[in-house]
């Protein structure tokens, strides 16, 4: 069965703190790895998708890194509207169902 | 461009009664799925219904069921309720036959409370 573990819990940075969010998986075969952002009383909104080691992606301040074990989500000089809880997801071949890990809640203090 | 559109929004429902939830889709999309969310299990996959056929289940109970009808709306109905179904319910859209392959609309979800 497909694990998806999300680290840490919460995390809080003064604006301009750069960090990290990991993401670390157990799949039988990876398809996609997804991140997606989710804002208080809304659904999740798709950020990236990644489907291979050592691929990269960029949006804005957040950039996802991806290796056999686990992705990352790296946020440079973040801002107080980056706010929001980060959701990691997987999908394998085998099984066609989104995995989702139970996410961390970033919080960019003014 | 409407999006994904979750009705009703908020809920409340005493233990044994059912609840029926509905989604309907970004225009063109034929893929629909469900999840629920809870704060200690985060996102866990209920269904997907793709072309009025439901193509995966998730490891939820009978209690747990769904439909989706020929113009891709989608409806989730949960019987004889117990406290622990209280939870977000989310629906998401995608173009692909297998919705969690790519990339997903979701809706702002139905907030189920049961007492």
């Amino acid at each position: 069965e497909d694990q998806v573990t999300q680290s840490p819990e919460a995390l809080r940075l003064q604006e301009g703190e750069s960090s990290s969010l990991n993401c670390s998986y157990t799949v039988s075969g990876l398809r996609g790895l997804f991140w997606y952002r989710q804002d208080p009383g809304k659904g999740p909104e798709f950020l990236f998708t990644l489907y291979s080691a050592g691929e990269e992606k960029e949006k804005e301040r957040l950039k996802a890194t991806l290796t056999k074990k686990e992705s990352f989500l790296h946020i440079t000089a973040p801002k107080p509207e980056d706010s929001a809880t980060y959701l990691c997801a997987v999908i394998d071949f085998g099984n066609e169902k989104l995995t989702f890990g139970t996410g961390t809640r970033l919080t960019i203090i003014p | 461009k409407a999006g994904v559109t979750q009705t009703p929004r908020y809920l409340i429902k005493t233990r044994g009664q059912q609840v029926t939830l509905s989604c309907s889709p970004i225009s063109g999309h034929r893929s629909v799925s469900w999840y629920q969310q809870t704060p200690g299990q985060g996102l866990q996959f209920l269904f997907e219904y793709f072309s009025e056929t439901q193509r995966n289940k998730g490891n939820f109970p009978g209690r747990f069921s769904g439909r989706q009808f020929s113009n891709s709306r989608s409806e989730m109905n949960v019987s004889t309720l117990e406290l622990g179904d209280s939870a977000l319910y989310l629906c998401a859209s995608s173009l692909a036959q297998v919705s969690g392959a790519n990339v997903l609309t979701f809706g702002a979800g139905s907030r189920l409370t049961v007492l």
